[in-house]
């Protein structure tokens, strides 16, 4: 039962680099999301698609950028690293049938920007 | 906008009960999710309330009012395992079916 699978899990970037979290989840879902998660904080909604090909901001989209060629890959790009983007990321996604009001979470990406 | 309280901390007693509050603002509403998180780990499914009134699933219970734009989690018979932080999220009814996060409430379990 893979679900929804992040890489990598932890990362150190230094300001101005820039990088990938990849996403894949094989239990074909429509919609997927990546959040944030500040420490001690709640999960703020990064980008978020609702099928292969549509791709929507979230509550805080700046210094990111998202694609979603296929249903089971939703990579999160990070342009020009910040200091404020250190954060932990969570992909997940959700399905629009049946259980679809449930979110399934990865494991989640540790990244440092120092 | 679009908003979410819940208490940032709530302590309890090993085998109590207890109540964490939600209230929302949001420009449309299809239902109120609870979500667990214990530390390093990624938020899991709890509940869910698309209408008003309670939901039990064994020792977890979560109740709904559209009308109040409210809603809670109770948890019975607590464990030290209960110990994490517990997330209410609202899906906004709409074109793109969003789901936002509160803050979280960070329980404590006293032995």
């Amino acid at each position: 039962n893979a679900g929804v699978t992040q890489t990598p899990k932890f990362r150190i970037l230094k300001i101005g680099q820039s990088m990938t979290l990849q996403c894949t989840q094989d239990m074909n879902h429509n919609y997927m999301y990546w959040y944030r998660q500040d420490p001690g904080m709640g999960l703020k909604l990064i980008y978020y698609s609702v099928g292969a090909g549509i791709t929507d901001k979230g509550e805080v989209p700046n210094g990111y950028n998202v694609s979603r060629s296929t249903t089971e890959d939703f990579p999160l790009r990070l342009e020009l690293a910040a200091p404020s983007q250190t954060s932990v990321y969570f992909c997940a996604s959700r399905s629009t049938t049946g259980a679809g009001n449930t979110i399934y979470f990865g494991e989640g990406s540790w990244l440092t920007v120092v | 906008g679009q908003s979410l309280e819940q208490p940032s901390e709530v302590t309890a007693v090993e085998g109590a009960i207890v109540q964490i509050n939600c209230t929302y603002q949001t420009s449309g509403f299809y239902g109120l999710s609870w979500y667990q998180q214990h530390d390093g780990g990624a938020p899991t499914f709890l509940s869910y309330n698309a209408l008003d009134g309670l939901e039990e699933t064994g020792r977890f219970s979560s109740f709904l009012s559209r009308s109040d734009s409210y809603g809670y989690l109770l948890l019975q018979e607590l464990q030290m395992k209960d110990s994490a932080s517990y997330f209410c999220a609202v899906r906004e009814s709409g074109r793109d079916d969003k789901i936002i996060f509160g803050k979280g409430t960070r329980l404590h379990i006293l032995p």
